[in-house]
């Protein structure tokens, strides 16, 4: 079975640039998360989608950051403009539904904003 | 604002030692508590959970005891070895699903 799949897996940007990043789910999972995870820190959930549906998205900067998930499937998260502390590794996770517990990680899109 | 919160930040232990990894709570609406790992460049992976309608878990050389009436739950490695090292986070979720994370903890098992 495909694990999570995240692209890029590197992005170097100035400030003020923007960037996007795509992530493809376990197939049949209805469950899909972007978390950030600054390096030393757990990650911080930016948003949860159930199916093409947000189920939560509190923490995410919605002045700069947005996200879709397209037909409940393939999801893009975006950062514009950026800023230097949005330097982080954004993780998408996917799972089979919200009430079962496990998440399945992807490894990450690495964003250096100098 | 950190929901669990996670103690060592990090800690070294001698293969063949027990690690022990702790963590604590707040909301009650926290129904199930996993813990993940994660190796350097990698995303965290599942690596045992537990509901709070038990105390303890075991899977293989790895252990969950949960002390609900505290709010406590911590991770035992037992015999611990060099391929333990990774960073191990704690977490808990509600039935919305939403994860949330504690900070984590560096493990060095030494040879």
């Amino acid at each position: 079975e495909a694990g999570v799949a995240q692209s890029p897996r590197y992005k170097i940007i100035e400030k003020r640039q923007s960037v996007a990043f795509w992530c493809n789910p376990i197939s049949g999972h209805a469950t899909l998360y972007w978390y950030q995870q600054i390096l030393g820190q757990g990650p911080k959930l930016l948003i949860q989608f159930q199916n093409n549906g947000v189920v939560d998205d509190s923490q995410l900067p919605k002045d700069r950051f947005s996200a879709e998930r397209l037909k409940g499937v393939d999801s893009t998260l975006k950062i514009q403009p950026a800023k230097l502390e949005d330097s982080a590794v954004y993780l998408c996770a996917s799972s089979l539904d919200r009430n079962t517990g496990e998440l399945f990680f992807g490894e990450g899109s690495r964003l250096t904003v100098l | 604002q950190q929901q669990v919160k996670q103690s060592p930040q990090s800690l070294i232990v001698q293969k063949g030692g027990i690690s022990i990894i702790n963590c604590a709570y707040e909301n009650t609406a926290f129904d199930y508590f996993p813990w993940y790992q994660q190796f350097p460049g990698k995303g965290p992976a599942l690596l045992i959970a537990i509901r709070p309608d038990v105390s303890e878990k075991k899977e293989g050389r790895f252990t969950i005891s949960f002390n609900k009436s505290a709010k406590q739950f911590s991770l035992h490695i037992m015999d611990s070895q060099p391929g333990d090292s990774a960073t191990y986070f704690c977490a808990a979720t509600d039935s919305w699903g939403k994860l949330q994370f504690g900070a984590g903890t560096q493990v060095v098992v030494t040879p």
